[in-house]
């Protein structure tokens, strides 16, 4: 079946700090890619996705690039501000399964000031 | 416009009871999804609506849960004689359209369920 593996924190960084949190999946076909974000007492966020490979997604200053031969969608930002804190989840949605999200357990991330 | 809202925000119960959970979507979405959160988790999928009907329960772990969407908007999330491995947070998520890959889903601030 479908599922999504990242990588386990927590992550702590210094601000202005270089950040990668791996992604990696399995799922039949062509899944769209999504990385949520849950920031303190808030609910899930999207913060970026992409559908088809080789496709970027990329949102405030975040990235992520769907590699297929890889099976892969790392989350990347070249400097993190104490802001960015938050639990991170990558996400699947697989057309055979229909339309349901299938997550990661999440990646904690701390930025220190 | 209001976002997914999810009543109530924390629900605490003694292991036996009943429960009802509410999630009210964003206005015209016809797609609704139920996730259940164990702390330390990323969200599982429960149920996912696409209008009235409920088109995937695959993720309902037993027939002690249940849920409905009778007019296509507002759904409850029923758990009968609740258990302590029941306790965790119920996400509630709506799309404009359930079908088409991509859609994103936007998700309501959950409600902490607490079995003693």
């Amino acid at each position: 079946g479908n599922s999504v593996t990242q990588m386990e924190g927590p992550v702590t960084l210094s601000e202005e700090a270089f950040l990668t949190i791996n992604c990696t999946y399995t799922a039949t076909g062509y899944p769209s890619l999504f990385w949520y974000v849950q920031y303190p007492g808030e609910g899930l966020q999207l913060l970026l996705k992409a559908t088809k490979a080789d496709d970027k997604g990329s949102n405030k200053g975040f990235e992520a690039t769907y590699r297929k031969e890889t099976t892969s969608f790392h989350l990347e930002k070249g400097s993190v501000q104490v802001s960015d804190s938050a639990v991170y989840f990558c996400a699947l949605r697989g057309l055979e399964y229909g339309n349901k999200l299938v997550f990661g357990a999440g990646t904690i991330l701390r930025v220190k000031s | 416009g209001a976002g997914v809202s999810q009543t109530p925000s924390n629900k605490v119960t003694e292991k036996g009871k009943y429960v009802e959970l509410r999630c009210d979507p964003i206005s015209g979405h016809t797609a609704l999804y139920w996730y259940r959160q164990s702390l330390g988790q990323g969200p599982e999928f429960l149920i996912y609506f696409q209008g009235t009907g409920a088109a995937d329960d695959s993720g309902l772990p037993n027939d002690r849960f249940f849920a409905v969407r009778p007019e296509g908007s507002v759904s409850t999330l029923k758990i009968q004689r609740t258990e302590r491995g029941d306790s965790a947070v119920y996400l509630c998520a709506s799309s404009p359209q359930g079908g088409r890959a991509g859609n994103e889903q936007f998700f309501g601030p959950g409600t902490r369920l607490t079995v003693l």
